[in-house]
């Protein structure tokens, strides 16, 4: 069965510096999805992404934040100055059609800012 | 706007006796309902899916989830627990309508089996 693949699985960095996580969807979907889950809290919401630009994003996809799909089958996030309280484990998803319907997941990257 | 209620954190039980999972939903269109589960160091696995179908749905697994508009109420069961069922469980809504695309997640039930 396809899987969504995210790398690295574990990221460590230190406060102040860029980090970019790394998604490779399923090959055939077209929306684009990343999700944030800090511990012990929910899976929250962060940008989506469709037809090459962002369609919709949360309060806490700010400045900081940016998508990009740089290639046919790469989806990366971007924190350009990470923060403390970004620690938290990043989910990609992606699914072959919007509105409601199911999203797949990848395994996450845990990102811990030092 | 949508949102999630999981009515217990943390539900324990014996292998091989039922599992009850409450989740209500609030939606201000038609909701497209599911439940995902998430086992330790894993990502998030769809176990199940409503979208304004048929009102009993079956899931991987052995599970199913019964969506009832009148208690705005989307419980997940299983007849009998494995250990294996071990998870965090979360009940996610969107909306079919409005066209927004995001999952909206509740907090997570956390499963235990006991042997």
């Amino acid at each position: 069965e396809p899987e969504v693949t995210q790398t690295p699985s574990h990221q460590v960095t230190q406060m102040g510096q860029e980090v970019i996580l790394r998604c490779v969807p399923i090959s055939n979907h077209l929306y684009f999805y990343w999700y944030r889950q800090i511990l012990g809290q929910k899976v929250e919401f962060l940008v989506s992404f469709y037809n090459n630009e962002i369609s919709e994003k949360s309060e806490i996809f700010d400045d900081q934040f940016s998508v990009e799909r740089p290639d046919g089958s790469n989806f990366t996030l971007k924190i350009r100055s990470t923060k403390l309280e970004d620690s938290a484990m990043y989910f990609c998803a992606s699914s072959d059609r919007g509105h409601g319907q199911p999203q797949h997941f990848g395994d996450g990257t845990r990102l811990s800012i030092l | 706007a949508q949102s999630v209620t999981q009515l217990d954190s943390h539900v324990s039980v014996s292998e091989g006796t039922p599992v009850l999972l409450r989740c209500n939903y609030s939606s201000s269109y038609s909701p497209s309902l599911f439940w995902y589960v998430q086992h330790p160091n894993k990502g998030l696995q769809l176990l199940l899916k409503y979208t304004s179908a048929a009102t009993l749905v079956k899931g991987i697994n052995g599970f199913e989830a019964e969506f009832k508009k009148s208690e705005t109420s989307f419980h997940l069961t299983k007849p009998s627990a494995h250990m294996s069922d071990a998870a965090e469980y979360f009940c996610v809504v969107s909306d079919l309508d409005s066209g927004n695309t995001p999952l909206v997640f509740g907090k997570g039930t956390r499963l235990s089996v006991i042997a």
